[in-house]
């Protein structure tokens, strides 16, 4: 059974940093693109970053990019999704996933709060 | 690439037919996925490849469409679809989601 185990939210003051991580199991982690995503109050879902299996290559939405850094340790089985200079803007629930909807695969971590708050 | 979605809401009656749809800002082929969020639950994959249904998700929801125009069906409007179903551009990185359109009963 696939399992993603997302981590390390909470509340952190603006121009602060954070680091999620997503523990995954159940699959070849390392076979896989993995991706982050978030939901943030009042607005919708929100692509923000991923990882080619192998490390190799990143690619992140504009509102993000410059700020969040998107990591995986294979040996570990572990995403991970480094923020900072965070803004109140980035206050969501963020979801750690193995998706390719082009090849029907849709796995979900249960989502980790991040709030941005003074 | 941007995606435009509409509409931001709608209110059916349980037995409708609710049409959803996405333009993309350029052609994108069939490179297009649906998803439904219930509250406090993760993102659900229904459709991809804008056409093609996801194993296990009921045959009342179908896709169409290609290029910069798709559209999302729901033929017969159940109680359990009620949610916020979103389109998703997997053409190219970044991938972007449409704004959302959260679906309510009369």
């Amino acid at each position: 059974e696939v399992q993603l185990l997302e981590s390390g939210g909470g509340l952190v003051q603006p121009g602060g940093s954070l680091r999620l991580s997503c523990a995954a199991s159940g699959f070849t982690f390392s076979a896989y693109a993995m991706t982050w995503v978030r939901l943030s109050p009042g607005k919708g879902l929100e692509w923000v970053a991923v990882v080619t299996g192998g490390g190799e290559s990143t690619y992140y939405a504009h509102s993000v990019k410059g700020r969040f850094t998107i990591s995986r340790d294979n040996s570990k089985n572990t995403l991970y999704l480094q923020m900072n200079s965070l803004r109140a803007e980035d206050t969501a629930v963020y979801y750690c996933a193995n998706i390719s909807p082009g090849d029907s695969v849709d796995y979900w971590g249960q989502g980790s709060l991040l709030t941005v708050s003074s | 690439i941007q995606v435009t979605q509409s509409p931001s809401s709608l209110s059916a009656s349980i037995g409708d037919r609710v049409t959803i749809t996405c333009r993309a800002s350029q052609d994108i082929g069939n490179d297009l996925a649906w998803y439904q969020q219930r509250p406090g639950k993760a993102p659900k994959l229904l459709i991809y490849s804008a056409s093609s249904l996801q194993s296990g998700v009921p045959s009342r929801f179908s896709g169409s469409g290609s290029g910069t125009d798709f559209t999302l069906t729901i033929s017969s409007l159940q109680p359990e679809d009620s949610a916020t179903y979103y389109c998703l551009q997997d053409y190219n990185y970044p991938q972007m989601f449409g704004q959302g359109t959260k679906v309510e009963f009369k």
